[in-house]
């Protein structure tokens, strides 16, 4: 079966130390994939996709992803955290008939 | 651009009480999806639609219908509410079948007491 596992619940980074996030998918074949972000009390927000071609793929607010096939993973990293970040962030995948999202990941983040 | 509007922001239902909860996109996005978003679970799928006319049932559907009679519109119904579906709700539609990526909705915030 499809599915898409952040195996990290719940992450703590200082503000300016460098961050990833793990995704790892199942399927058959490379599904398209996805980061978003959620703040508090709002709506998902795309950061960035991936559906082919370059690896690496560069997003909204500093945030690049790395796909690879050979770990079926697509990290998401930032360079340099800032304390606006903390949020929930969901990786999710679209296999060309629905969406599978994880169980997120959130990131708090301190001084 | 609106994007997508959910209608209501929140909403307080008693138990056993029908509502629709109301999507509307305006980017002629043919994929529509309806989701709960409840702690720890992450997102569940509801009903999604791959245009207009065509609705077919997500992972939690039980409780719920659909209809999409235009592009635009995708409501969700809950036809007798339960403390079970308090939860968050969120539509979502996307461009190239679903390819594009989701647009998310502000979410509906909904009790049943």
């Amino acid at each position: 079966a499809q599915s898409v596992t952040q195996p990290d619940i719940h992450i703590t980074v200082s503000e300016g130390a460098s961050l990833e996030l793990r995704c790892n998918y199942s399927y058959g074949a490379t599904p398209y994939l996805f980061w978003y972000v959620q703040s508090p009390g709002q709506g998902l927000q795309l950061l960035l996709k991936y559906f082919s071609g370059d690896t690496l793929v560069q997003g909204i607010k500093g945030f690049e992803a790395e796909f690879k096939r050979s770990q079926s993973s697509f990290n998401l990293r930032k360079p340099s955290v800032h304390w606006s970040d903390a949020a929930e962030y969901f990786c999710a995948a679209f296999t060309g008939n629905q969406f599978y999202f994880g169980t997120g990941t959130s990131l708090t983040v301190i001084p | 651009n609106a994007g997508v509007t959910q209608t209501p922001k929140f909403q307080v239902l008693k138990t056993g009480q029908s509502m629709t909860l109301q999507c509307a996109q305006d980017m002629n996005h043919e994929y529509m999806s309806w989701y709960r978003q409840d702690p720890g679970m992450g997102l569940r799928l509801i009903h999604y639609s791959v245009g207009a006319g065509i609705t077919d049932q997500g992972e939690v559907p039980n409780g719920y219908n659909v209809s999409r009679s235009t592009t635009e519109d995708f409501p969700l119904r809950l036809l007798s509410a339960a403390p079970s579906q308090t939860s968050v709700y969120f539509c979502a539609s996307s461009s190239q079948g679903g390819a594009g990526g989701y647009t998310f909705g502000s979410g509906t915030r909904l009790t049943v007491v």
